[in-house]
């Protein structure tokens, strides 16, 4: 069965910790992203990336770094937190060349912080 | 700019009602892909429908059918004969060319009563 993992379901930090969210997928998909879901505001894209090492900018970049080192891994980074990045955390993937590829998600990290 | 809008936040029905989710999108593009995903309380968000932008036909899949009109920039979803297992949020989303950024409403919860 194939699958997007994140590592962490919940977590709990304090504000001016740096916060690592990991993401694995086993399904050799060039594409990755990471979204946050907020109530009423529905999913926005933090970053995004479409190969190995490579990164662009979603909607909301601010406060927020990633690294793709190996193609099934991606990971969000929080240098700082802050209590205004409380939200849940969505990984997806998706298949190169696509346009119309649906998203993989995962089952999300609910971070709260402190 | 792109952009999608899920006007109805909650709807409370009971089963074996029929319910219709609204959406509405914006975008300049001309080839552009509509998609809907539920959200169960799980967390993860499970693909659900595509239509590309010069397909118009209706679709139906089981209790589920989709109605996507260019003219009114809308792309609702029927369920019939709702059941508990329906009780979701689900979101509708919107992928203009260019191919990576999917853009996604703010969802409606769905909640269905025995």
């Amino acid at each position: 069965d194939v699958k997007v993992t994140q590592s962490s379901r919940y977590l709990v930090k304090r504000t001016g910790e740096k916060v690592f969210l990991e993401c694995v997928q086993d399904m050799d998909h060039e594409n990755m992203f990471w979204y946050r879901q907020d109530p009423g505001l529905g999913l926005r894209l933090i970053y995004f990336s479409y190969d190995v090492k490579m990164k662009e900018k979603g909607d909301i970049p601010e406060g927020y770094s990633v690294s793709r080192e190996k193609k099934e891994r991606f990971s969000l980074i929080l240098e700082s937190a802050s209590t205004n990045q409380t939200s849940m955390y969505l990984c997806a993937s998706s298949p190169p060349g696509l346009a119309n590829g649906e998203l993989f998600f995962g089952e999300g990290s609910r971070l709260t912080v402190l | 700019a792109q952009k999608v809008t899920q006007a109805q936040t909650e709807i409370s029905v009971v089963e074996k009602e029929d319910v219709t989710l609204d959406c509405v999108y914006e975008t300049r593009d001309t080839t552009y892909y509509l998609f809907w995903y539920k959200q169960p309380p799980s967390g993860e968000l499970v693909f659900l429908i595509r239509r590309n932008s010069f397909d118009e036909q209706n679709e139906i899949s089981g209790r589920y059918s989709w109605n996507f009109q260019k003219s009114t920039s809308s792309f609702n979803f029927t369920i019939t004969a709702s059941q508990v297992v329906d009780s979701a949020v689900y979101f509708c989303a919107l992928r203009g060319t260019g191919g990576f950024k999917t853009i996604f409403g703010a969802g409606t919860r769905l909640f269905v009563k025995a």
